[in-house]
């Protein structure tokens, strides 16, 4: 079973707050993700970390930011938030090797900005 | 550019039917690895498979199957005897081996299939 945590699992906030979604796993992955999930269903990379202190964009643009200071803890912070920033955020976690492996998903953050 | 595609955005069913999702990928890479995730209603999604490019052997576990056709670039999921609990948003997803190592093991995704198994 993975152990892979955010948190909060919800949150309502208005416009222009700063918010920091949480994300730890304690399967000592070397790599996480960060994906955005839209209504209609479809996922889309936004950052990646491949280790501690990397951080990297992902297929998609996005305002946020990520920092990844210890192995086990990839938070993803928006400065001020935004209506269209209303959305699914997933963090995952995997082990950084070839070939890949499989990716373990926490149970998402259902931001709403209003 | 690789590219997955679920051309089946929803489906519905009643319980004990046959279906099984499509999914066709585009890649130029020799080496890549196929995967289905399923997610149910709870939000995190869940890994069923991962299959190699040179590994065209089909694969079955209890009710599910996987049909990997490397000629038809495909990679498609069939649940036998579909139940109620097997309503969930499916994905299937590709990873290439990278140019540099950072992207290693980072997934394409498709855009999902929603499986409605009514009683």
């Amino acid at each position: 079973e993975a152990d892979i945590y955010q948190t909060p699992r919800y949150l309502v906030i208005g416009t222009g707050k700063k918010i920091t979604l949480e994300c730890s796993q304690t399967m000592g992955h070397d790599k996480m993700y960060w994906y955005q999930q839209d209504p209609g269903m479809e996922l889309h990379l936004i950052h990646y970390s491949y280790g501690v202190n990397s951080t990297e964009k992902g297929d998609l643009s996005s305002e946020s930011t990520v920092s990844r200071i210890r192995t086990e803890h990839f938070p993803l912070t928006l400065e001020s938030a935004r209506p269209s920033h209303t959305s699914q955020y997933l963090c995952a976690s995997s082990e950084f090797r070839d070939p890949p492996y499989e990716q373990y998903f926490g149970p998402g953050t259902r931001l709403t900005v209003t | 550019a690789q590219k997955v595609t679920q051309a089946q955005t929803e489906i519905s069913v009643v319980e004990k039917e046959d279906v099984t999702l499509d999914c066709v990928y585009e890649t130029r890479d020799t080496t890549y690895y196929l995967f289905w995730y399923k997610q149910p209603p709870s939000g995190e999604l869940v890994f069923l498979i991962r299959r190699n490019s040179f590994d065209e052997q089909n694969e079955i576990s209890g009710r599910y199957s996987w049909n990997f056709q490397k000629s038809t670039s495909s990679f498609n999921f069939t649940i036998t005897a579909s139940q109620v609990v097997d309503s969930a948003v499916y994905f299937c997803a590709l990873s290439v081996r990278a140019n540099y190592g950072g992207s290693q093991g980072n997934l394409i995704f498709g855009k999902g299939t929603k499986l409605s198994v009514k009683p």
